[in-house]
């Protein structure tokens, strides 16, 4: 019973270097959403997806894009890591209905140098 | 006024205290609500969805009250356990028939021996 898995869960990279974040459901959600939690900015959404091969922007989008090309995964990619980019990155999922909570991901923290 | 917006604590209260989070939101077309706790270094988790008639879940009552667009959360005979941060949501109607969870910020609370 995974629910949403996030890998990797750490990663360090030097700025400008590029690198994939991975999440899966198995829990045949429409929704995922991408989001970035920062101490004192709560969580910021980058960019979500309602369903397969359709993505949109979140209310942070500049710096990473995104891919949907299957229904369970949505992977958030970093071009040219900057260091404004070190947080902890949350993938989510949900059925995106009234009344539909989100289920999160354990997180993935991401440090850039 | 910020859409969702928490007083963000901390709360420090003794074990067995009642405490209350208030959360206040913006848009008035608002649909769902719903409290979500996130311990240290780990993901939101659901805690209850709020109701119109108010609802409650054992130690914990969330009350909505949409005349004066807020939504409260209370807890009864805290224990330590329950010390983490809470997050107030608010799902809106995002077009069509796509809604979009509002996160606020959270308000901390400690439960101290």
């Amino acid at each position: 019973n995974a629910g949403v898995t996030q890998t990797p869960k750490f990663r360090v990279l030097k700025t400008g270097q590029s690198m994939t974040l991975l999440c899966a459901q198995d829990m045949n959600h429409e929704y995922m959403y991408w989001y970035r939690q920062d101490p004192g900015m709560g969580l910021r959404l980058i960019h979500y997806s309602v369903g397969e091969g359709t993505t949109a922007k979140g209310e942070v989008p500049d710096g990473y894009n995104v891919s949907r090309l299957k229904k369970q995964n949505f992977l958030l990619g970093l071009e040219s890591a900057a260091p404004s980019q070190t947080s902890v990155y949350f993938c989510a999922s949900s059925w995106g209905r009234l009344n539909q909570p989100q289920h999160f991901g354990d997180g993935t923290r991401l440090s850039i140098l | 006024r910020k859409e969702v917006e928490q007083d963000p604590g901390p709360f420090n209260v003794p074990e067995g205290a009642t405490v209350a989070f208030n959360c206040t939101y913006s848009n008035s077309a608002s649909q769902s609500f719903f409290w979500y706790r996130q311990d240290c270094r780990k993901e939101p988790k659901l805690l209850m969805s709020v109701y119109s008639s108010g609802n409650e879940d054992g130690r914990f009552t969330a009350q909505l009250n949409r005349a004066s667009q807020y939504i409260s959360l209370l807890i009864r005979d805290s224990k330590l356990s329950d010390s983490a941060t809470y997050l107030c949501v608010v799902n809106n109607r995002s077009g069509g028939s796509n809604y979009k969870l509002t996160f606020g910020k959270g308000t901390l609370l400690t439960v101290n021996p």
